[in-house]
């Protein structure tokens, strides 16, 4: 079956430091791969996408993310956080030539000051 | 200003009294999803639309049925709410979906409560 782990519930980071928030998939063919995340009481936003092409993917806010096409793995990372990134961060993936997408459980990062 | 709106935004009911919730874009996106967030389970696609009158189930689509007679609405329909549909509800939409790689804009959510 077709899935999207996200393997950690909750991430601390104090505030500069780097964070990660990490996400593997399972889907058959080559996946599109996308970051979304959710402030308190709002919808969810577009952070970054990963189609094709260079492994590392600049998005908003400062986000980044590596696609490891031999660990099948997405994972988001910033290099100094900030209070303001704390929020549900969501990875999602839509298998090549399918129409759904598929989200990962959410992982909720705690920024510290 | 481009957005997708959903109502009611928070809406309170009982089991069995058949309730539409909506959706709107303005974006003239083909490409329409309705998802439930629940904790622990993250988001769950339950009905998407490729285009007008073209809609297909997601993964949980038991209890909701939906209709896309315009390009801008999709409603969202329980014809006989249960409390296992007591949920935070996103509809999103897309400029278009088959074999692109379009981002979705997501509404506010609605938060249903199933008595």
């Amino acid at each position: 079956a077709q899935s999207v782990a996200q393997p950690e519930d909750q991430v601390n980071v104090a505030e500069g430091n780097p964070l990660t928030v990490k996400c593997t998939y399972s889907v058959s063919g080559n996946p599109y791969l996308f970051w979304y995340v959710q402030y308190p009481n709002r919808g969810l936003q577009f952070l970054l996408k990963y189609i094709t092409g260079d492994n590392l993917v600049k998005g908003s806010y400062g986000f980044e993310a590596e696609f490891n096409k031999s660990q099948t793995s997405f994972h988001l990372k910033k290099p100094s956080a900030l209070v303001s990134d704390s929020a549900l961060y969501f990875c999602a993936v839509r298998p090549y030539r399918d129409d759904k997408i598929i989200f990962g459980k959410g992982t909720r990062l705690h920024i510290l000051p | 200003e481009a957005q997708v709106t959903q109502n009611p935004r928070y809406l309170i009911t009982v089991t069995g009294k058949k309730l539409t919730v909506t959706c709107s874009q303005n974006m003239n996106h083909e490409y329409m999803s309705w998802y439930r967030q629940d904790p622990g389970l993250g988001l769950r696609q339950i009905y998407y639309s490729m285009n007008v009158e073209v809609t297909d189930k997601g993964d949980v689509p038991e209890g909701y049925k939906v209709s896309r007679k315009e390009k801008r609405n999709f409603p969202l329909i329980l014809e006989s709410p249960s409390p296992n549909q007591t949920s935070l509800y996103f509809c999103a939409s897309s400029p278009r979906l088959a074999g692109s790689t379009d981002t979705q804009y997501f509404g506010p959510g609605t938060r249903l409560t199933v008595l």
